[in-house]
C-alpha cells in the first residue's frame, strides 16, 4: 500500500514554462513533506520542504503548496531551465525529528527547448 | 568536506552469497537510512537507525541486515535470503537535533548486481 503517490510518471514541459508535479499522501499523521531531484546514478539532492503547518513555500524557482484537506501537494518550477531534467521524488515524515520517511515512486521531468 | 561515503560504487554477486555495503558519513547525524531503488518503485526504506546501537525495519527488510555499531557507519548485508537483490542501492543520513527539519542526505549509490 503505497502511502505516498506521484501518479504520473514522467511529464515534458518546454523551457521558460511552469513544470507542475503532483503528490498524494493516504496517511493524514503525515506532517512534513519534501522535494527531491534525481540525476541517473546519483543519489537524490534535497530541493524543498514544507510542514504541515503551512500550505505553501517558496525557494527561488521552486515553489511547494501543500492542500492538507486534499492531502495533495505539488511542487511547482518556474521558469522550467534545461537543468532542471531530472526525476523528482516527495516524501513524507510523520515526526519531523525522526523517524520514517516515505518515498513515491517519482515523477521523470524532461525540460523540451 | 563533510558527507556520506557508501562503497563499492558497483557490486557483482554471485546467488547464493551474501554482500555487505558499506556507508560511512562524518556529517555527526543521529540517524541514517537505507534504501533500494528499483525501475519504476522510487525508493523504498529497508532499515534506518536513530542512535547507535539501535535500528527498525523499513518496508521491505527481508533478506537484509544492518548494524549500527559506530555513529558513523551504518553497514547493510545484503543476503541469499534477499529473492531479487540486483538494484540501486541508497544511504542516507539525518541530523535529529531540535529545530532541524528533516531532511536527508544521501550519499552516491551502490548499484549491486546479481549474476
Amino acid at each position: 500500500d503505497q502511502q505516498v503517490k506521484q501518479n504520473s510518471p514522467s511529464l515534458s514541459v518546454q523551457e521558460g514554462r511552469i513544470s507542475i508535479l503532483n503528490c498524494d499522501y493516504t496517511n493524514s499523521m503525515f506532517d512534513y513533506f519534501l522535494w527531491y531531484k534525481k540525476y541517473p546514478a546519483e543519489g537524490p539532492t534535497f530541493l524543498i520542504s514544507i510542514s504541515s503547518i503551512k500550505d505553501k513555500n517558496e525557494d527561488g524557482r521552486f515553489t511547494v503548496f501543500l492542500n492538507k484537506s486534499a492531502k495533495h501537494l505539488s511542487l511547482h518550477i518556474v521558469p522550467s531551465q534545461p537543468g532542471d531534467s531530472a526525476v523528482y521524488f516527495c516524501a513524507a515524515s510523520d515526526d519531523s525529528s525522526a523517524s520514517k520517511i516515505i518515498f513515491g515512486s517519482g515523477t521523470r521531468l524532461s525540460i523540451r527547448p | 568536506d563533510g558527507g556520506i561515503t557508501q562503497s563499492p560504487k558497483y557490486l557483482f554477486r554471485k546467488e547464493g552469497q551474501n554482500v555487505t555495503l558499506s556507508c560511512e558519513q562524518n556529517l555527526n547525524h543521529d540517524a541514517m537510512y537505507w534504501y533500494r531503488q528499483d525501475p519504476g518503485q522510487g525508493l523504498r526504506l529497508i532499515y534506518y537507525s536513530q542512535i547507535v546501537n539501535d535500528f527498525q525495519k523499513g518496508d521491505i527488510a527481508e533478506g537484509y541486515s544492518v548494524s549500527r555499531e559506530k555513529k558513523e557507519s551504518f553497514p547493510l548485508t545484503v543476503t541469499s535470503a534477499q529473492k531479487n537483490p540486483t538494484a540501486f542501492y541508497l544511504c542516507a543520513s539525518r541530523s535529529t537535533g531540535t529545530g532541524i527539519t528533516g531532511e536527508l542526505f544521501f550519499g552516491e549509490g551502490s548499484r549491486l548486481t546479481v549474476l
